[in-house]
This record gives C-alpha cells, structure tokens and sequence, in this order.
C-alpha cells in the first residue's frame, strides 16, 4: 500500500545530542512537510519542500534543520536538542491540489 | 494571517448519540479548504472530511457530516451513530487555496471521549 513511513517511532535522544528523524513515501507526493505536535496541542509546521524548493517557517529555531536527497525521503536533524524539543514529529506529503497524508509520527523525548 | 479556533476542548458522547464540535476561523480570503482530521491516541492523523469553501453544499462522509456557514466562518463537525472507535482528538483545519505549498492552520482541538 501507497503511504508515508516514519523512522524510527519512537527515539530517546541526550540533551545535545545531535539526532535525526526520516520520513519515505510510497505516494510520490511533490511537497513534504515537518510538523511538531507537543502533548495535547495542535501540529505546528516547521518547514515544508516543495519539489526541491525548502521553505522555512519564520518561527522554527535553527537547531531544526532538513534534507531532501530525493522525492521520497525527507530527513529531520534537530542539531542540539534541548528538553524543550521532546514531542511529537509528523511528516505529511501532498500531491498539488490534494490534501496532506500524514504519517504515523515519531516520539522524540530528550532527556 | 489565518486562525482556527475550537472553543471546546473535550467533549464526551454515550455510543450512538450524535455530538457536534465547534469550530470557527477568521480569514480574508474568499476561494479556501476547510478539513477535520481525526487522531487516535498515539495513531496517525487521518482525513475525516473535507470542505470546499466555493461549495454551498455541507460535506458529507458517512456518520460524519458537517455544518458550513460561510459568512458566519463555522465549520462544526456532526459525529452520528457514534462509536467507540470515534474516541480521539479532532483537529479543524484551514488551507489556503495557493496552489502551492498549501499550508494547513490548525485548531487547538479537542478531545472526544466516547462512553458506553
């Protein structure tokens, strides 16, 4: 089945430690997205690739940092993680005109 | 910039009554998506229905219907027959229609018990 994959689901990570989260689609979707969900609040878009065009949200830190080698993966690096940075990582894909297909989310927790 | 507001942050239903959740948005724009997607506990976010903003006609899927009054910029989400499976937490979402990136503005949420 077509869908998008999140690796790994759950990840235990040290205060600055550098770690990465990956996102692979099947869906051959254009456009990919990174949201962060903290415990019990709505998903929060860092950033997003267009084809190969990356677009930064203004307010995302620059510990957060991306990689698109190619269509279907798309890499999280948060370079020096701060307990602050403990939640959930989603990544969606859209194909032009459709909506957003989400992905089953990574658990960070940085201690 | 575009909000979402969902004022009510739990609602509870017993298994087969209908439940409605409120959510509101404030924009400029005329031509927009309206979505409310579904989150079981620690499950993915899944698509529960969509709304076109050019469509007078409220989006239907099954059980799941919604009430879209565009002047009033409501967009609740009608839950009937309700279902165990229903318990999660439900996100309303505004997209603009850019034809680009199409970024989603989410609401708060809220967070649906179901009980027997």
């Amino acid at each position: 089945d077509a869908m998008v994959i999140q690796n790994p689901r759950y990840q235990v990570t040290q205060f600055g430690k550098p770690v990465t989260l990956s996102c692979s689609q099947t869906l051959n979707h254009n456009v990919m997205y990174w949201y962060q969900q903290k415990s019990s609040q709505a998903p929060k878009l860092l950033f997003h690739y267009y084809d190969k065009d990356f677009n930064n949200e203004a307010d995302t830190p620059d510990n957060f940092q991306s990689r698109r080698p190619n269509t279907s993966f798309c890499f999280l690096d948060i370079r020096s993680p701060g307990l602050g940075d403990t939640a959930m990582y989603l990544c969606a894909t859209r194909r032009q005109y459709n909506e957003q297909f989400f992905g089953p989310g990574t658990r960070l927790t940085v201690l | 910039a575009q909000t979402v507001t969902q004022s009510q942050p739990e609602m509870s239903v017993q298994e087969a009554e209908t439940v409605t959740l409120s959510c509101t948005y404030d924009t400029s724009e005329s031509d927009y998506y309206l979505f409310w997607y579904k989150q079981p506990p620690s499950r993915q976010m899944i698509l529960v229905i969509r709304q076109e903003a050019y469509k007078q006609q409220n989006a239907t899927e099954n059980r799941f219907s919604v009430n879209f009054q565009k002047a009033a910029k409501s967009f609740s989400l009608k839950i009937s027959d309700s279902q165990l499976g229903d318990a999660a937490m439900y996100f309303c979402a505004y997209r603009s229609e850019d034809g680009t990136a199409s970024k989603l503005t989410f609401g708060t949420g809220t967070r649906l018990q179901v009980t027997l």
